[in-house]
């Protein structure tokens, strides 16, 4: 079946590094973009990164740019996302997202996420 | 950046009851709205998608609507299992920002 396994979460001090993993299964990967999104505790969902099906193309949120890469490596089925400078507003459970498959769904549909990973949750505290 | 106002922020309901929650854009992104049910400690899950289609598996009394600017999502008779927090997304453009979210609660 379809699925996303997200993993990489944990404690970090302020100013730290962490990579999350998102594995994916069950489709084809190389047919999709794939997102991250956040979630703080107890708030509303925040986009934070989309890679493009080939990872030729890339974009952020305004909060993460250029704190945050995303990146991914279609021969391990498997989308990065790496977090420097965390500041304690990174906290959050980190969801990875599956795009549309971009060879069936025209753009006049635009993009959904389906499905989200389980999340992994990033805590960013002294 | 396009903005996404939602409304109610939150609603008591009843089994049974007709839901209707907005999305307003803060300009016209056509039909680029999803919207995703979240159940605590779950992740989202798509519902609708372009505005007005029905996701695979997802039940009949759910439906979207709406173009340009403003959107809606209806439950036509709430059941016990949609008692959850509801959420607009647009894919006009980057970001592909959400509303604030709809939580529906036991009246």
């Amino acid at each position: 079946q379809v699925q996303l396994v997200e993993s990489g979460g944990g404690v970090v001090q302020p100013g730290g590094s962490l990579r999350l993993s998102c594995t994916a299964s069950g489709f084809t990967f190389t047919n999709h973009a794939m997102h991250w999104v956040r979630q703080a505790p107890g708030k509303g969902l925040e986009w934070v990164a989309i890679v493009s099906h080939d990872g030729s193309n890339k974009k952020y949120a305004d909060s993460v740019k250029g704190r945050f890469t995303i990146s991914r490596d279609n021969s391990k089925n498997t989308v990065y996302l790496e977090m420097n400078s965390l500041r304690a507003v990174d906290t959050a459970v980190y969801y990875c997202a599956r795009g549309v498959d971009i060879f069936l769904v025209p753009p006049s549909m635009g993009d959904w996420f389906d499905p989200w990973g389980q999340g992994t949750l990033v805590t960013v505290s002294s | 950046d396009i903005q996404m106002t939602q409304s109610p922020s939150s609603l008591s309901v009843s089994v049974r009851d007709r839901v209707t929650i907005t999305c307003r854009a803060s300009q016209s992104i056509s039909n680029y709205v999803n919207w995703y049910q979240q159940k605590p400690g779950k992740a989202p899950e798509v519902l609708i998608y372009a505005a007005s289609r029905l996701q695979s598996g997802v039940p009949s009394r759910f439906s979207g609507s709406g173009s340009g600017t403003d959107f809606t999502l209806t439950i036509s008779s709430l059941q016990p299992e949609d008692f959850a927090t509801y959420y607009c997304q647009q894919s006009y453009t980057t970001p592909h920002s959400f509303g604030q979210g709809t939580k529906l609660e036991i009246k």
